[in-house]
């Protein structure tokens, strides 16, 4: 059964700093691994999405990167805002289905 | 459009009651599924429909009974619910199994 964890479970930053969340599943054999940013109280926004044949993806400011070999994963977001604060979620897709990791609260400080 | 888009946004509800959400997208994706989330946890998946036809279930007491009647549309029926039900519901689809999800906005249900 796959397992997903993230680390830390919550951050927090003053405004500008760069940072990175992590990720990290059991079971190797995943199709892909989604990023999504949740409000409180909203549905989950997809930010990035990485085919197990991909290392990395961009988008803006944000980064991710794959390493299946040791099952990690890595959200990497630069020069960050306080329009960031949310929860950051990973998802490992396989077996037919996502199964996520219980998310890190990100809050940066003005 | 690039949405999915559910109603009602909000919903109460007796545990005696009979009600249904509903939850549709028209990007031509054909997969859609539904989960659970409850307060400060993850979301936890509880069907996946692929080509409007139920891929998987897990293990989801029968008070709740999905349907697929096209592949637009997705709608969860509630039936003799209990106050642990109690949650917000999110629906989510995709062009493919395996593809990039995305989801709805949800509908926060509570059971008294």
């Amino acid at each position: 059964k796959q397992e997903v964890t993230q680390i830390p479970a919550a951050l927090s930053v003053p405004e500008g700093e760069n940072l990175v969340l992590n990720c990290s599943f059991t079971d190797s054999a995943i199709y892909n691994l989604q990023w999504f940013r949740q409000d409180p109280g909203k549905g989950l926004t997809s930010l990035l999405l990485i085919q197990s044949s991909q290392r990395e993806q961009t988008s803006g400011r944000l980064n991710a990167s794959l390493d299946k070999s040791s099952g990690r994963s890595t959200l990497y977001i630069a020069a960050s805002q306080p329009g960031d604060s949310a929860t950051y979620l990973c998802a490992a897709f396989n077996a037919g289905k996502s199964t996520f990791g219980d998310g890190t609260t990100l809050t940066v400080k003005p | 459009d690039t949405e999915v888009t559910q109603t009602p946004k909000h919903l109460v509800m007796g545990m005696t009651n009979k009600k249904s959400l509903k939850c549709e997208q028209h990007m031509g994706h054909r997969a859609m599924y539904w989960y659970k989330q409850k307060a400060k946890k993850p979301p936890e998946l509880m069907f996946v429909y692929s080509y409007e036809k139920l891929s998987i279930n897990e293990s989801v007491p029968s008070r709740f009974s999905p349907e697929c009647p096209n592949s637009s549309l997705l709608n969860l029926h509630l039936h003799a619910l209990q106050p642990e039900d109690s949650a917000l519901y999110l629906c989510a689809s995709s062009h493919r199994l395996s593809n990039e999800q995305f989801f709805g906005p949800g509908t926060r249900l509570t059971v008294l």
